[in-house]
């Protein structure tokens, strides 16, 4: 069963740092693109980075562009995202998600990101 | 990376279909036939029902079908069912991002 765990959120300040984290198992996952997306409190889905399966090729929303990194470590089957200079409107459920070519699944469940002094 | 547009709420009784467009650009929509379709019950992740347009992942009910014209994709679910009440997003692909819909409400009466 294919698998994926985030973790790391938190309540930070605005402009303070975090990296979120998520686990992956039950798949090949060097195989695979793997990608974030979000969904601030009673908002949409809101795609915000992904990356080649080699790590190679990142990707990212425009407005998180220079603030936020997005990684993985294939040794570990595990993403990351290190997400700096965080302000109010990055407050949302972050989601790990895989990417076969042209969609989005399995998703996780998510982990809360706070931005607020 | 404008969202792409989707009715707010939607609605049908048991038995009945109801569809959900999906208006985007030449940029994204119009210009790849690739569309997908999520289901979010609350609380819950969303859940991968429609990608490329049309095609359905093992699992998924053959009462949920998609569709495209021009710069707006549809999902039809017909039979509506209790547990088909959820939020509906599409999303496209739009060159280097992605870009998904505004989501729409189903409500099944």
């Amino acid at each position: 069963e294919v698998q994926l765990v985030e973790s790391g959120g938190g309540l930070v300040q605005p402009g303070g740092s975090l990296r979120l984290s998520c686990a992956a198992s039950g798949f090949t996952f060097t195989d695979y693109w793997m990608t974030w997306v979000r969904q601030a409190p009673g908002r949409g889905l809101e795609w915000v980075a992904n990356i080649t399966p080699d790590g190679s090729g990142k990707y990212y929303l425009d407005s998180v562009k220079g603030r936020f990194t997005i990684s993985r470590d294939n040794a570990e089957n595990s993403l990351f995202l290190q997400m700096n200079s965080l302000r109010d409107e990055d407050t949302a459920l972050y989601y790990c998600v895989r990417h076969p070519p042209w969609r989005f699944d399995p998703w996780g469940q998510g982990t809360q990101v706070t931005v607020s002094a | 990376q404008s969202a792409l547009t989707q009715p707010p709420s939607a609605s049908g009784s048991p038995g009945q279909s109801v569809t959900i467009s999906c208006t985007g650009t030449n940029s994204d929509v119009g210009g790849y036939n690739y569309v997908s379709w999520y289901q979010q019950h609350p609380g819950k992740a969303p859940k991968l029902i429609i990608y490329e347009v049309t095609k359905r992942p093992s699992g998924v009910p053959d009462r949920f079908s998609g569709s495209k014209s021009g710069n707006t994709a549809s999902l039809t679910v017909s039979g509506l069912q209790a547990e088909d009440e959820a939020d509906y997003y599409c999303s496209s692909y739009a060159g280097t991002p992605y870009v998904f819909g505004t989501g729409t409400k189903v409500t099944v009466l």
